[in-house]
Order: structure tokens, then C-alpha cells, then sequence
């Protein structure tokens, strides 16, 4: 079963903003930080950033520093990313995704994923 | 890309498909490998190098040595046809994919 729960499709204008949302157990909640992967159509994964559950502590990639935010309430479990000044570019689905105690850093437990489009 | 894959490779069912993942961070940085069919999250297949998690088929395995880490698929079924990324920590921080590989089975 789907251990990472996501919120649902979003279609945005460029220069908006768009939250994501991530849910899970207390367990997995945590239990390691979570990390957000996003995949262009027809392109890669491109790792963009990791948050501690714990701490609140983030990180992101260079190219998204300035317009991502990684926060998380730890009531409901959920884990959240915004990224701002949305351009056709960020159309994508992205991931959120956690390394299990198992598996060192790798990426075990997957969200199903979130279509972000951003059009005109 | 820090990590460094061909763009694809082909084989034929029962034969082995070796996938490399070329990257400066190796060998002090681990290398894991994931699989992704269309439409579906990627699965992670082998981590830390070598190991494999539970449920992952004995066919699937990963070795490094030097600057190269390396998946190996053993006797290649159908099933197997899919998008296979690498995944290690980034030369600036953080973590990064390769490119992917695109596995067609003949």
C-alpha cells in the first residue's frame, strides 16, 4: 500500500505558487528525513530537496534555493513543499520520498506522486 | 549530471544487462539504484552499492569499483523493460540522479 500519501493535481499560472502535500504514519513520519523529487515529462529524476521531521531543518538544491519551502506539521503527520514563481518549466510530477532504517539513504518509500501543471 | 549514464541499452530476454553510473563521488559516496516503469514512482532495487531489499529479485545486483558503480541484471525477463536511474550524494551537497537508462528488452 501506498505509504506516502499526496495531494492531488494542480494546475497553476506562472509566477503562482504551489503546495504539496505529503501524509503518512507517525512511524515513517519520524523516522529519517523526508526528501522532494520532481520528473519533467519525459525526463529524469531531479532531486530537489530534504527536510528533517524532527527539527524543521531543510536543505534544497542550488537551483531551487529562493523559491522552495520544505515545512511539516507534526499533528497530522504531513509534510509539505511550496515552490514559488512557478514558469512552464516547473510543470512536473513531484515525489515526496523517505529512506526506511533498512536501507541506508536509499529512497525505499514513494508517494504516488503529484502533477503540477503550469499554464497560461 | 554528477552521475553519468548511457541514455539506453538493449537485450535480449535471458541475457545479462549490465547498467553503469559513472560519478566523481565514487567510491567514498555509496551509488543506489531505482527502477521506473511508465505512469509508476520509481523502486529502489539496490542500495548502499550492493545490497538489495527485501522482495527485490536475487537477478538484480550492484557492484562499484573506482569512479564506476554498476547494475547488473541477470537473465533479463520482459518485466525488466523500464527507466533505471542512479542516485548518490552531489558533489555540492545534497543528493543527485543521473540521467537514466532506458532498458529495452528484445
Amino acid at each position: 500500500q501506498v505509504q506516502l500519501v499526496q495531494s492531488g493535481a494542480e494546475m497553476k499560472k506562472p509566477g503562482a505558487s504551489v503546495k504539496v502535500s505529503c501524509k503518512t504514519s507517525e512511524h515513517i513520519f519520524n523516522n529519517n528525513d523526508f526528501n522532494w523529487v520532481r520528473q519533467a515529462p519525459g525526463q529524469g529524476l531531479e532531486w530537489m530537496g530534504w527536510m528533517n521531521p524532527n527539527s524543521g531543518n531543510s536543505d534544497s538544491a542550488q537551483k531551487f534555493r529562493g523559491r522552495v519551502t520544505m515545512t511539516r506539521n507534526t499533528s497530522t503527520t504531513t509534510a509539505y513543499l511550496e515552490l514559488s514563481g512557478l514558469s512552464f518549466e516547473d510543470t512536473a510530477v513531484y515525489y515526496c520520498t523517505k529512506a526506511s532504517k533498512t536501507t541506508g539513504d536509499g529512497f525505499d518509500i514513494w508517494g504516488q506522486g503529484t502533477m503540477v501543471t503550469i499554464s497560461s | 549530471y554528477d552521475l553519468t549514464q548511457p541514455p539506453s541499452i538493449s537485450v535480449s530476454p535471458g541475457q545479462t544487462a549490465r547498467l553503469t553510473c559513472s560519478g566523481s563521488a565514487f567510491p567514498n559516496q555509496y551509488c543506489y539504484w531505482y527502477q521506473q516503469k511508465p505512469g509508476q514512482a520509481p523502486v529502489l532495487v539496490t542500495y548502499k552499492d550492493s545490497e538489495r531489499p527485501s522482495g527485490i529479485p536475487e537477478r538484480f545486483s550492484g557492484s562499484s569499483s573506482g569512479t564506476m558503480a554498476t547494475l547488473t541484471i541477470s537473465g533479463v525477463q520482459a518485466e525488466d523493460e523500464a527507466d533505471y536511474y542512479c542516485h548518490s550524494a552531489g558533489t555540492s551537497g545534497g543528493w543527485v540522479f543521473g540521467g537514466g537508462t532506458k532498458l529495452t528488452v528484445l
